[in-house]
Order: structure tokens, then sequence, then C-alpha cells
């Protein structure tokens, strides 16, 4: 079943603390995006990666980093949590960048609580 | 600052009547749209989409208008089924079939049996 995975699905830890929240996709997609969901703010793009190697800032990357050594996988890393990053985060894929918005796949979220 | 908006956090609709969706946005330079679907605790599913070179697209009982003199687009559903109940989401590209995409705050809908 082509589908993209999260892991965790919720987290709750505490300021500065170190996490890394994983995304893997198994349609051999070329794209990957995370995103944030907050409150009356829609989702944000935080990053995003063209391909292996090849990422770039979205809208909202303060405070997070990825990376992209495979092609499968594309992982949010929280160095030093703070509580504004307190958010529900999602993981998408599609087939290339110009793929087409339609075809990007969203994972199921993680819920992550910084206290 | 919220490029793209849907001022409706809710609306309830009786099953078998039409929902209509609203969604503005204010870049000029957006030219693809895009309406998203979600349940709770899934992620946002793909619904349907227009270019900014079409004013309808239509795909059962979804309709997208885009109306790019008042930067305005809208979603409505006909008939209303129950299991529509979900949120949706606007969102924009600013090229057409790019994946980078800004979106609304969404629009909780409710289809009343």
């Amino acid at each position: 079943e082509a589908q993209v995975t999260q892991n965790p699905r919720y987290l709750i830890t505490v300021t500065g603390k170190k996490l890394t929240v994983t995304c893997s996709q198994n349609m051999n997609h070329e794209y990957m995006s995370w995103y944030r969901q907050d409150p009356g703010l829609g989702l944000r793009q935080i990053y995003y990666s063209m391909n292996v190697e090849v990422t770039d800032k979205g809208d909202v990357p303060e405070g997070y980093k990825v990376s992209r050594k495979e092609k499968r996988n594309f992982p949010l890393i929280l160095e030093s949590p703070s509580p504004n990053q307190t958010s529900l985060y999602f993981c998408a894929s599609s087939l290339s960048f110009l793929g087409g918005a339609d075809t990007q796949y969203f994972g199921p979220g993680t819920r992550l609580t910084v206290l | 600052d919220q490029q793209v908006k849907q001022n409706s956090p809710s609306l309830s609709v009786q099953e078998g009547r039409i929902s209509i969706l609203n969604c503005d946005y204010t870049n000029s330079m957006f030219d693809y749209f895009l309406w998203y679907k979600k349940y709770p605790a899934e992620g946002p599913t793909f619904l349907i989409s227009i270019s900014s070179i079409k004013d309808k697209n239509e795909d059962g009982r979804f309709t997208v208008f885009l109306n790019k003199s008042a930067k305005h687009l809208s979603l409505h559903i006909v008939p209303s089924q129950p299991g529509d109940s979900a949120v949706y989401f606007c969102a924009a590209s600013g090229q057409a079939g790019a994946n980078n995409l800004f979106f609304g705050t969404g629009t909780r809908l409710t289809v009343i049996p």
C-alpha cells in the first residue's frame, strides 16, 4: 500500500530535549516536505526537499533541521524544542517537484507537545 | 501574513443540501488552487483543483469555482452527505503543478443527517 508514515504519532517532551520525528514514504517520490498545523493558521511549510541531499527552507524553518540522505526518509529534527513548537506536524511527498500539487500524499500527522 | 484565507471556521448543512465553502487569497501570483479534505487523526487528502486559466472544475458532487478578479474561490458539494463531514483546506500554488503550497486555515463542515 502506497503510504507516508510518521513516527511517533504523539510525543510529549520538555524544553531543550532534542527530538527527531521520522517520515518515510514507499512510493519512490522525489519531493518531500514538512508542514505544521496550528489553530487559526492552517498548514505552514517548514522545510522541503526536491531530491536526495537537496533541502530548502519553507515559510517557518526557524528551530528545525532536516536531512535527506535517502530518497524514502525525511526526518524532522528539533535540536532544542521550545513550547512554541507545540503543534501538529505533517510530512508529505510527491513524485517530483513539478509532479503536481494534487499528487501530494500526506502522512497521518505527529502531535507534539513541548512543556 | 496569511495569503490564503478561509473566513468561516465552521459550516453546518443538512444532508442532501448544498455545501458552499469559500476561500480568498491575496497573492495575484497564485495560479493553481486546490481543496484538501481532512478527517480526524488523518493527513489531508487531495479533493479537487483548478488552474487559473479556468473558472470552473467539476468532479462528481464537487465543483470548484474561481473568480480571479475577486481573488476568490469556492467549493460546492451537491448533494452533501454525512461522510463529507470533515475539515476542508483551501490551498494555492505560485506555479501550476508546483508542490510548495500555501494553505488556508480550514473550514469544518458538518453534514447533519
